[in-house]
């Protein structure tokens, strides 16, 4: 089955500064990449999602970026404020035909006033 | 448009008993995912409905079941809890046509004593 790599685990960035979460996926018919975000005590709210016919979307202070030939995937977010900290979880479909999202393990953002 | 809501949000249970959690979820959406959450293994999938028709499972064991109403409501029942069931129980709510996004409730926090 699909397997998502996420890295890294943590990360800590100054305010105003950019961070890059990474993710690698097995299984070369995934289709679909979304990223979450949760925060305490939430569920996880998605943010920016990204198909396999685009390379790069973006939605203000946040862009995916997408490789199928490397199958790996990665989030940017840019102009960093405090209330980005929160646990970052990329995922993907699991098969063709299946909704089924397979998580990477999070990245726990802290930015730093 | 109301969000996916989940109830209860916290429950204790004792090893042995059974527990029902409830998901309701997007107006007009008629896919239900269900998803376990916990620290060591991450966010794992563990059913889907559509139209009252299991979809799609994870690789869990018998214990955990599931259900989808004629309204698109669902419930999951875990039978004989073990501690290793404490989990946040995530549901997530689909709509219609080929978009894949999914958007999740708030959780129930199952505690098993």
């Amino acid at each position: 089955g699909e397997n998502v790599e996420q890295h890294p685990s943590t990360l800590s960035v100054q305010e105003g500064d950019s961070a890059v979460i990474k993710c690698t996926y097995s299984d070369s018919a995934s289709n679909y990449f979304p990223w979450y975000k949760q925060e305490l005590g939430k569920g996880p709210q998605l943010i920016i999602d990204i198909r396999s016919n685009v390379g790069e979307k973006k939605d203000q202070r946040i862009a995916v970026t997408l490789n199928k030939t490397a199958k790996h995937f990665s989030l940017h977010i840019t102009e960093t404020q405090p209330e980005d900290s929160a646990v970052y979880f990329c995922a993907a479909i699991a098969r063709a035909g299946s909704y089924q999202l397979t998580f990477g393990k999070g990245t726990k953002l802290s930015v730093i006033p | 448009k109301a969000g996916v809501t989940q109830t209860p949000r916290y429950l204790i249970k004792t090893r042995g008993q059974q527990v029902t959690l409830s998901c309701s979820p997007i107006s007009g959406h008629r896919s239900v995912s269900w998803y376990q959450q916990t620290p060591g293994q991450g966010l794992q999938f563990l059913f889907e409905y559509f139209s009252e028709t299991q979809r799609n499972k994870g690789n869990f064991p018998g214990r955990f079941s599931g259900r989808q109403f004629s309204n698109s409501r669902s419930e999951m029942n875990v039978s004989t809890l073990e501690l290793g069931d404490s989990a946040l129980y995530l549901c997530a709510s689909k709509g219609g046509g080929t978009y894949n996004e999914q958007f999740f409730g708030p959780g129930t926090r199952l505690t098993v004593l």
